[in-house]
């Protein structure tokens, strides 16, 4: 079955350090995949998206990732985290042959530490 | 930018009341969401929809149903309402291809009580 697996459920940084957080993906075909990002009651904000070309892609507040196919992972990373990325981010996957549905991970919270 | 509007933000219902959340969407999308939010457990899919009148089962349907009468409406509701539905619910719609991702709406967290 589909699935993603986002390992760390927690994750402390301190404000400017560098930021990764992972992802793991099972699924047959190379898939659509995302990253989204929620702030406390409020609802999923896009980060970015990978369908093809580029391994390495480029999304909003400074943030990218990279769809590494061998390791069926798509990392999140961030050179210099601020206090206002803390929030919990979501890694989904999107199965098209399912009727363009997205799996997502169980999440990361993110906690910045001044 | 597309929005996806959620007609409640906090809903207080009694078990075994019929429960409606409504979903709106502005930007002529096809496909619509319901999924819900637990901690730990990320967003499940409960139903999604590919056009009027259309609809399909996610991972968790238990409990749940959907109308789509209208595009840019799609309504989830719980024929009765229990305890363990207390949860957070995200409605969400995109284009066909799912190519720009999905458009997400602010959520409705839904207490039974």
């Amino acid at each position: 079955a589909q699935s993603v697996t986002q390992p760390d459920i927690h994750i402390t940084v301190s404000e400017g350090a560098s930021l990764e957080l992972r992802c793991n993906y099972s699924y047959g075909a190379t898939p659509y995949l995302f990253w989204y990002v929620q702030s406390p009651g409020q609802g999923l904000q896009l980060l970015l998206k990978y369908f093809s070309g580029d391994t390495l892609v480029q999304g909003i507040k400074g943030f990218e990732a990279e769809f590494k196919r061998s390791q069926s992972s798509f990392n999140l990373r961030k050179p210099s985290v601020h206090w206002s990325d803390a929030a919990e981010y979501f890694c989904a996957v999107g199965l098209m042959e399912y009727g363009n549905k997205l799996v997502f991970g169980a999440g990361t919270i993110l906690r910045v530490k001044s | 930018d597309v929005k996806v509007t959620q007609s409640s933000r906090y809903l207080v219902k009694r078990t075994g009341e019929k429960v409606f959340l409504e979903c709106v969407q502005d930007m002529d999308h096809e496909n619509m969401f319901w999924y819900r939010q637990d901690p730990g457990l990320g967003l499940r899919l409960i139903y999604f929809s590919y056009d009027v009148k259309m609809k399909e089962k996610g991972d968790i349907p238990e409990g749940y149903s959907v109308s789509r009468e209208k595009k840019e409406r799609f309504s989830l509701i719980l024929e009765s309402a229990s305890t363990n539905q207390t949860s957070m619910y995200l409605c969400a719609s995109s284009e066909p291809s799912g190519a720009g991702g999905y458009t997400f709406g602010s959520g409705t967290r839904l207490t039974v009580v």
